[in-house]
């Protein structure tokens, strides 16, 4: 089965823009999902499909792509954004869920 | 509004078996397909399987192949996980999640294994 690919962590100024990545066979054939999760919390969709935010996200939430690799951007990081960031996606060889490993987001 | 609301913490011994319910309400229970996701203590979300409420066809994570049943009642507007064979890592909140890319969460049920 196939794996997505998440840096564990990463960390962004107040006010600046940071990427998060998930790299991943399956993301060449379908769309990777992000969720934004805070402790002690359930998960929250933040964006899905091409780059497309439900309703109540904030648009400084983007999501892109690039060959295996699917990104979320936040541009101009606020200090409730810091939480941790999964991707997931369907499997590339059967019809499962796979997710990243998650990203931890700290803003400074 | 939609909710999906699960049943209360659970503690288990090892060896026994958990069943979580989860009931959706503010969408027609059969129209997506409900997933369950765990999140062991300080590690990131597993996909576990998902049913089909309006079949009740079910798809599970290999890893989980024999030891979980996924089932539904539509009169009832509910899904339930169940795992049987329980270790101490199978500790963990477990999530149902609805509704297209999984758009909506139940408020997770906490599973403790311990003798």
């Amino acid at each position: 089965s196939s794996e997505l690919t998440q840096d564990p962590a990463v960390s962004v100024a107040l006010g600046q823009t940071v990427r998060i990545t998930c790299q991943g066979d399956s993301l060449r054939k379908y769309y990777a999902t992000w969720y934004q999760q805070k402790p002690g919390q359930a998960p929250i969709l933040v964006i899905y499909g091409q780059n497309t935010r439900p309703s109540g996200i904030p648009d400084r939430f983007s999501g892109s792509y690039s060959g295996y690799t699917a990104s979320l951007t936040i541009t101009g990081a606020q200090a409730e954004d810091e939480a941790d960031y999964y991707c997931n996606s369907r499997d590339s060889s059967d019809n499962r869920l796979v997710f990243g490993g998650g990203t931890k987001v700290t803003v400074l | 509004q939609v909710q999906l609301v699960q049943s209360g913490a659970e503690v288990k011994k090892p060896g026994a078996s958990v069943k979580v319910s989860c009931k959706a309400s503010g969408y027609t229970f059969t129209d997506y397909y409900m997933y369950w996701v765990r999140q062991a203590p300080e590690q990131g979300l597993e996909w576990m399987g998902w049913i089909n409420p309006n079949s009740g066809g079910t798809n599970y994570a290999q890893r989980f192949q024999g030891r979980v049943t996924m089932t539904r009642d539509t009169s009832i507007s509910t899904a339930y996980m169940e795992l049987s064979r329980l270790r101490s890592d199978d500790t963990a909140v477990y999530y149902c999640a609805g509704g297209s890319n999984l758009r909506y969460w139940g408020q997770g049920t906490l599973v403790t294994v311990s003798s």
